[in-house]
């Protein structure tokens, strides 16, 4: 079945450093979706991509969707203390409708 | 306010005694699904409903059951609770049964089996 890997498992930085998160999929994805965890909480949505190299900003976050669609990244300029917390990416594309969940990366910010 | 809400949110119970996790959503969603979250293993699926009366196994069922007969409610039931299930089990949903749909989160039930 799909799998999607995701690296590194962690990443401790500076406040102010940036960060960046690596998704790949055994198969070629429909879509690809980023959520984040606080401590404590639970998953909530980012942004999805759908097209080939697409590239999407949200403030210091940008996305990218490789041209082949199996892999993806999201990467943080200038990290803050607020950005603490697991970010996920899924994929989607299997053939029964659900998004496939890499096992997520957990950043740490030291202020 | 659009939510999914999950009970209980915290549960301790012993091996072998019937739990149930509810789940509802009141965004009129025809997709729900459970997962289960364990320290380095991330969000893995346990089952998924595409409407109401339908589901299926997600990657790890064993040990567990569901049902769907109203759309908003989609309970996870634990016939015989193991200490293997101790774990973060959210419950999600999305407007209609694709990858390319947001799935909303809901806050989560951390369950301990002794």
């Amino acid at each position: 079945g799909q799998q999607v890997m995701q690296i590194p498992q962690y990443q401790h930085v500076q406040e102010g450093e940036d960060f960046t998160t690596y998704c790949n999929s055994s198969t070629t994805l429909s879509n690809i979706q980023w959520y984040k965890q606080r401590p404590g909480g639970h998953p909530v949505f980012l942004i999805q991509l759908v097209k080939s190299g697409e590239v999407k900003k949200q403030k210091r976050l940008t996305f990218q969707f490789g041209e082949a669609k199996k892999n993806s990244s999201l990467h943080i300029t200038a990290t803050q203390t607020t950005d603490v917390g697991t970010y996920f990416c899924a994929g989607g594309g299997g053939s029964n409708y659900k998004l496939t969940f890499g096992k997520g990366t957990l950043l740490t910010v030291n202020p | 306010e659009a939510q999914v809400t999950q009970n209980p949110r915290y549960l301790i119970t012993v091996t072998g005694k019937k739990l149930t996790v509810t789940c509802s959503q009141n965004m009129n969603h025809e997709y729900m699904s459970w997962y289960r979250q364990d320290p380095g293993l991330g969000l893995r699926q346990i089952y998924y409903s595409m409407n109401v009366e339908v589901t299926d196994k997600g990657d790890v069922p064993e040990g567990y059951k569901v049902s769907r007969k109203e759309k908003r409610n989609f309970p996870l039931i634990l016939e015989s609770p193991s200490p293997n299930q101790t774990s973060l089990y959210f419950c999600a949903s999305s407007a209609r049964a694709s990858g390319g749909e947001t799935q909303y989160f809901g806050p989560g039930t951390r369950l301990l089996v002794l």
